[in-house]
């Protein structure tokens, strides 16, 4: 079936303004996370939502990040007044009750200028 | 806290050499063990996982690994390899409760000299 996908694959921003990130789950998992690969920080975990409700934030580096996830599939990761170090790769990862493997997608490329 | 180490930032190797990619992680209990891989450009594919059970796993592409207990390491090994291995390797582990998010090692690139 149907693996992990990520929109768009590259997005290219000017410092300041806003970004969303989608993200489309393997169908039926429940479980959906966001990680950040950075060079200085490699990679790190950012949310985690187990259906609608996101019981783990702990990631976010800042409040400037927000994600929300609706009918249980499809999560959208917001970074508001984006700043240059926020120039990253944003994976999306899903899993089957947040107990098993997680497959990810291929990312976002974000550049910050 | 929680941590993976992956000793070895960048490794090379020829062609149909062996190879052993190191990992250590710190943890209070046996956690769930992963090894993912990352071409150039793309996400991450996973190799291999340990849960329980027969400590030497068996992965795709050839690869498998051991968990041992007694070193805290899970190990990443391949008899022989080809140049199409060349990529970015990470060991991961999940926490056995709550959101079993992924703590990730550093990564190893793996260059293959033909």
């Amino acid at each position: 079936g149907a693996g992990v996908s990520q929109s768009p694959s590259n997005k290219v921003t000017e410092k300041g303004k806003d970004v969303e990130l989608r993200c489309d789950p393997i169908s039926g998992h429940t479980a959906l996370y966001w990680y950040r690969q950075s060079l200085g920080q490699g990679l790190e975990f950012l949310i985690y939502f187990q259906g609608n409700s996101a019981p783990d934030k702990s990631g976010l580096p800042s409040d400037r990040f927000s994600a929300e996830r609706t009918g249980g599939s499809v999560s959208t990761l917001t970074i508001q007044r984006t700043q240059q170090e926020d120039s990253a790769v944003y994976l999306c990862a899903s899993s089957n009750s947040g107990q098993e493997t997680q497959y990810f997608g291929p990312g976002t490329r974000l550049l910050v200028l | 806290a929680q941590s993976v180490t992956q000793p070895d930032i960048h490794i090379t190797v020829s062609e149909g050499a062996s190879l052993e990619l190191r990992c250590n992680y710190s943890y209070g209990a046996t956690p769930y063990l992963f090894w993912y891989v990352q071409s150039p450009g793309q996400g991450l594919q996973l190799l291999l996982k340990y849960f329980s059970g027969d400590t030497l796993v068996q992965g795709i592409k050839g690869f498998e690994a051991e968990f041992k207990r007694s070193q805290s390491s899970f190990n990443l090994r391949k008899p022989s390899v080809h140049w199409s291995d060349a990529a970015e390797y990470f060991c991961a582990v999940a926490f056995l409760q709550g959101a079993q998010k992924l703590v990730f090692g550093q990564g190893t690139r793996l260059t293959i000299n033909p």
